[in-house]
């Protein structure tokens, strides 16, 4: 496609359920980011893919935030047994390697109610 | 540890007046700095991205600097118009792969 996408657009999940996000990429693009942004402040760093290799999750917040990227192209940011605090707006970005500059998808909103 | 700074929170002005969006940081150790823009319930947009050995980057009415000794960038919008209307955001990219963001600055631009 001609840019990032991610899916679902919203979710809202019940406290305790598990939920699954996906991040389709620009195709080609190398690296990946997966960012969490709550209401009103900046994004944060998760954890960072090259192709299929996940070689910074120094940002996943607990165990229960899991990412995947088994073939180099989408990936999946999987979050068990979902806490309130985990209601924020997930965001995927790509670029096609090296320093250049990041593209971002629209964001899944996730509601933990 | 990398902080960045965007001041101010928020910034209200009238159409065509030209303004002037800051980010500081605490490490000049950085690949990169990249300017964003989000609206509201959206992704962010890419407006200017600078390397380490860049001083400043120009994109149409807008210009980003780059200071990495002072730890600053500043966004320069010229001529605002009320589509310019959004929050923008600061990103640093150190060594390694973690990127750091600003929390933002919420520009309102009134016809």
């Amino acid at each position: 496609g001609a840019g990032v996408s991610q899916s679902p657009r919203y979710k809202v999940a019940k406290r305790g359920q598990d939920v699954a996000l996906r991040c389709d990429p620009i195709s080609g693009h190398v690296s990946l980011f997966w960012y969490q942004q709550a209401l009103g402040q900046g994004p944060e760093f998760l954890t960072y893919f090259q192709n299929e290799a996940q070689l910074d999750k120094s940002g996943l917040p607990s165990d229960r935030f899991f990412a995947e990227r088994p073939e180099g192209s989408v990936s999946t940011l999987k979050i068990q047994r979902t806490q309130q605090e985990d209601s924020a707006v997930y965001l995927c970005a790509t670029i096609p390697g090296g320093d250049y500059e990041q593209y971002f998808g629209p964001g899944t909103r996730l509601t933990v109610t | 540890k990398q902080e960045v700074t965007q001041i101010p929170a928020a910034l209200s002005v009238p159409e065509g007046e030209n303004l002037v969006l800051n980010c500081s940081f605490t490490d000049s150790a950085i690949y990169n700095l990249q300017w964003f823009r989000q609206d509201p319930g959206k992704g962010l947009t890419s407006l200017l991205l600078i390397q380490s050995s860049q001083r400043e980057q120009t994109s149409g009415r807008l210009n980003a600097s780059l200071d990495k000794s002072s730890g600053r960038s500043t966004l320069y919008i010229a001529a605002s118009q009320p589509g310019d209307s959004a929050t923008y955001l600061c990103a640093v990219r150190p060594p390694g792969f973690k990127t750091i963001f600003g929390a933002g600055t919420r520009l309102f631009v009134k016809a």
